[in-house]
Parts: C-alpha cells; sequence; structure tokens
C-alpha cells in the first residue's frame, strides 16, 4: 500500500513556542490530506481538510490561527501548533488520498511543558 | 452531512472464537466506507474498504464486512479471533472531501 511519513515522531516544547510537524505521501500525488487529533484512548478527531494549492477547512471548534495547515505540494502538508500551551499536548496524524483510501502516517506526539 | 457509530466501544472475545464489530452510517450520497486498525502505540492500518464494488468485501488477516445500504451498516467480522487482533477498530465514511471516523471498538482477546 501507499506510504505516508510524518517528521517528526515526537516533539517536546515549551509553552509559548510553535512546533510544526510534516506530513509526507512517499509514493502518491495527495490532492487531499487530512490532520486529526487523537487523545488517549479515544477516537480520531477531525481538525481539518487541505486541498492542495488551497486554503485548508476548519472543523468547528479548531483555532485556524493557532493550528496553521499549508499543502503546498501535492507531497507535503504542514501543521503548525503556534504558541503552544500544555492542553495541545496530543497525537497528531495525518491521512492523505488521491483517488484511492486515505493512508495515514504513524503519528506525530506532541508534549508542551 | 456523514456520520458513522461503532455500536460497541468494547468488545471481548475468546481466542478461536468468531469476531463481529459493528458498525452504522449515514451519509447523503453513495459512500466509501473503510475499517481500520491501530494497534497500540502504532499508526492506522487499513483493513479493508468498499467503495460500491461487491457488497461482502474481504480484507487482510481474515477480516471482511458487509455493506448492507438497507440497514446502512458495515460491520466487520472475523471467523476466528487470534491473540494478535487485540487492538482498536475505527470504522470510516467517506466522500472525496471528507471523512467521518466512528468512535472506535477496542477488541480484547482472551487466551
Amino acid at each position: 500500500g501507499a506510504v505516508v511519513s510524518q517528521h517528526p515522531s515526537w516533539v517536546i516544547c515549551k509553552s509559548g513556542t510553535s512546533v510544526k510537524i510534516e506530513c509526507r505521501s512517499l509514493d502518491f500525488q495527495a490532492t487531499t490530506m487530512f490532520w486529526y487529533r487523537q487523545f488517549p484512548k479515544q477516537s480520531l478527531m477531525l481538525m481539518a481538510t487541505s486541498n492542495e494549492g488551497s486554503k485548508a477547512t476548519y472543523e468547528q471548534g479548531v483555532e485556524k490561527d493557532k493550528f496553521l495547515i499549508n499543502h503546498a505540494s501535492l507531497t507535503l502538508s504542514t501543521l503548525t501548533v503556534t504558541s503552544a500551551h500544555p492542553e495541545d499536548s496530543s497525537f497528531y496524524i495525518c491521512s492523505a488520498r488521491d483517488r484511492g483510501p486515505p493512508y495515514f502516517g504513524p503519528g506525530t506526539r506532541l508534549t508542551v511543558t | 452531512a456523514q456520520s458513522v457509530t461503532q455500536l460497541d466501544s468494547h468488545v471481548s472475545v475468546s481466542e478461536g472464537t468468531p469476531v463481529l464489530l459493528r458498525c452504522n452510517y449515514s451519509s447523503s450520497y453513495s459512500p466509501s466506507l473503510f475499517w481500520y486498525v491501530q494497534h497500540p502505540n502504532k499508526g492506522l492500518q487499513l483493513l479493508l474498504k468498499y467503495t460500491s464494488a461487491a457488497t461482502l468485501v474481504k480484507g487482510i488477516n481474515g477480516f471482511e464486512a458487509e455493506f448492507k445500504k438497507s440497514e446502512t451498516s458495515f460491520h466487520l467480522t472475523k471467523p476466528s479471533a487470534h491473540m494478535s487482533d487485540a487492538a482498536e477498530y475505527f470504522c470510516v465514511v467517506s466522500d472525496p472531501g471528507d471523512m467521518r471516523f466512528g468512535a472506535g471498538t477496542r477488541l480484547t482477546v482472551k487466551p
């Protein structure tokens, strides 16, 4: 199956700093990428949907100025958590699709101290 | 709008017995439906997908699911559970621009 990578796999940052997470589709072109957040023992919650070359569509309750999403190419999307706070600590997962099923990255665990 | 409901948050079976994980969906379109599995501290893995072809879909590791439009269901089954099947399972409904996850079902397999 198709491969989606995320970098970094885990990151620890101090409160008030910004963190960028990359999501790459390695062997296919992803016209659509999704960003999810997962709290412990809970389902994935969709944060935003991004299509290459256009602005991301954010889910209700997700602050677009805090979670900046850029989908600059067909193989790369980035999520930047700005001015991170401890409550932003979570597991962030991206998925990417072209016409087939979505494929998921391995996730990034963010800890804000 | 579309949504998906996984009817059981936790299912416990004995090794060698059948597995049934239930999923109901609602969608304004002819949906694509997926089952994903997530093992502890791992990413999501696609088990199987339904995209308007055969209603009985076979996936990896002996899993299969049947799309029943009249019941708006897409239940996941396996004839005989293995210890390695213990994980979290997610039912997903999708159209090209949107994906919705169920709350997940934790499968426990007892020896």
